[in-house]
């Protein structure tokens, strides 16, 4: 059984802080790698996408990578309340299927 | 702006009614996906589609069905509401890369009294 893991939270970070969200996932040879904010009533929006091992960065965002470690992270700097919702890890395999893990509720707190 | 339009944001639908569930894409995406999302459980895949008239069963199909008559639509239909269909149902579409992500639609929060 294809899986994503996550802790599901609450993660309560200081407005201003790094909020750090970590993903690990069971599929050897998942090849993309996703990160969805889901706010709350919402759907899932992408912001990032990663494929190769390292970090991967777009403004505040910067998502990380481990095929090794079978690891995927997901860190915004500078948090904002705006920056409050669900976080959903998503890994793509060849099958074309994504499996979304089932989110890390993110608090920021003012 | 690229959209997937779901036809309705709520629903309410009783018992035993037929429901059809209407997503449209405007991407030339091949792929199309149907989920419901619950607390606790996450995104559920119900179906999913790689071309029109083509459709696969997810994890979940029982009591649902699909069509997909054109490129574009992907309908997702229960054939006999139950009140456990109460749900957030959710459309998705992408190119048939693997280094694409989906893209959803705004949703459809059904509930079935």
């Amino acid at each position: 059984q294809k899986e994503v893991e996550q802790n599901s939270g609450p993660l309560s970070v200081p407005e201003g802080a790094i909020a750090s969200l970590n993903c690990t996932y069971s599929d050897r040879v998942s090849q993309s790698f996703f990160w969805y904010r889901q706010y709350s009533g919402k759907s899932p929006e992408l912001i990032m996408s990663i494929y190769s091992n390292g970090d991967k960065e777009d403004g505040r965002f910067t998502a990380q990578l481990n095929k090794a470690s079978q690891y995927v992270s997901l860190l915004i700097r500078d948090s904002q309340p705006s920056d409050s919702a669900t976080y959903l890890c998503a890994v793509k395999n060849r099958d074309d299927k994504i499996i979304f893990g089932k989110g890390t509720r993110l608090h920021i707190l003012p | 702006d690229v959209k997937v339009t779901q036809s309705s944001r709520y629903l309410v639908k009783r018992t035993g009614e037929k429901v059809f569930l209407e997503c449209v894409q405007d991407m030339d995406h091949e792929n199309m996906f149907w989920y419901r999302q619950d607390p606790g459980l996450g995104l559920r895949l119900i179906y999913f589609s790689y071309d029109v008239k083509m459709k696969e069963k997810g994890d979940i199909p029982e009591g649902y069905s699909v069509s997909r008559e054109k490129k574009e639509r992907f309908s997702l239909i229960l054939e006999s509401a139950s009140t456990n269909q109460t749900s957030m149902y959710l459309c998705a579409s992408s190119f048939p890369l693997v280094a694409y992500g989906y893209t959803f639609g705004s949703g459809t929060r059904l509930t079935v009294v």
